[in-house]
């Protein structure tokens, strides 16, 4: 089955500073999607994005469908940007979201 | 508008015991899923179903069994818990590309 990778595992920031996290997938998909799971557990959809670029306040994210990766943005980070980001993808429309194991971002204060 | 609502929200299962957690959803979306989450290993398929009656394997589904008798409702049914199943798990519901998760059962088996 199709691989999703995400890097880096870990990220602990300063408030304020920017990041990009990213994710790489075996395979093509038709489906691409980012979560962001609070600290609570929430699962929150941030972006439905199989290709090009989208943008949401301080949030941002670019698929490159041909080179099989996906960047998610965060600028000016705040503490309430904590939890864990995951990466999703669906290869066609009938089969399951495939998750990367996520990365974990710290905000400092 | 509810959305994805699971139950129970918390659990403590002794080895060996029965329990269903229920998964309902108010959007009359078709396809619904069942995951688990562990410890850095992300979130992976349990089972799921396209459509009412009909269920689909997972990427871990030994141990676990479902029922979508009605097409608002995904029943994920443990027969003998094993302490392997602690874990925390998700239920979600997809139309289009547009997928709502629950808040989650955390499940201990002791």
């Amino acid at each position: 089955g199709i691989q999703v990778e995400q890097s880096p595992p870990d990220l602990i920031l300063q408030e304020g500073a920017n990041s990009t996290l990213r994710c790489n997938f075996s395979d093509s998909v038709n489906n691409l999607q980012w979560f962001h799971q609070n600290p609570w557990g929430q699962l929150i959809n941030l972006f439905y994005i199989p290709s090009g670029t989208k943008q949401n306040g301080r949030l941002s994210a670019t698929t490159v469908a041909t080179e099989r990766y996906s960047l998610l943005y965060i600028s000016s980070s705040q503490t309430t940007d904590s939890g864990v980001y995951f990466c999703a993808v669906e290869v066609s429309g009938n089969t399951p979201l495939v998750f990367g194991k996520g990365t974990r971002l710290s905000v400092i204060a | 508008n509810a959305g994805v609502t699971q139950t129970p929200k918390f659990r403590v299962l002794k080895t060996g015991q029965s329990m269903t957690l229920l998964c309902a959803q108010d959007m009359n979306h078709e396809y619904m899923y069942w995951y688990r989450q562990d410890p850095g290993m992300g979130l992976r398929l349990i089972h799921y179903s396209v459509g009412e009656g009909t269920t689909a394997k997972g990427e871990v589904p030994d141990g676990y069994n479902v029922s979508r008798l009605k097409k608002q409702n995904f029943l994920l049914g443990l027969e003998s818990a094993a302490p392997s199943q602690t874990s925390v798990y998700f239920c979600a519901s997809k139309q289009n590309y547009g997928y709502t998760f629950g808040s989650g059962t955390r499940l201990t088996v002791v």
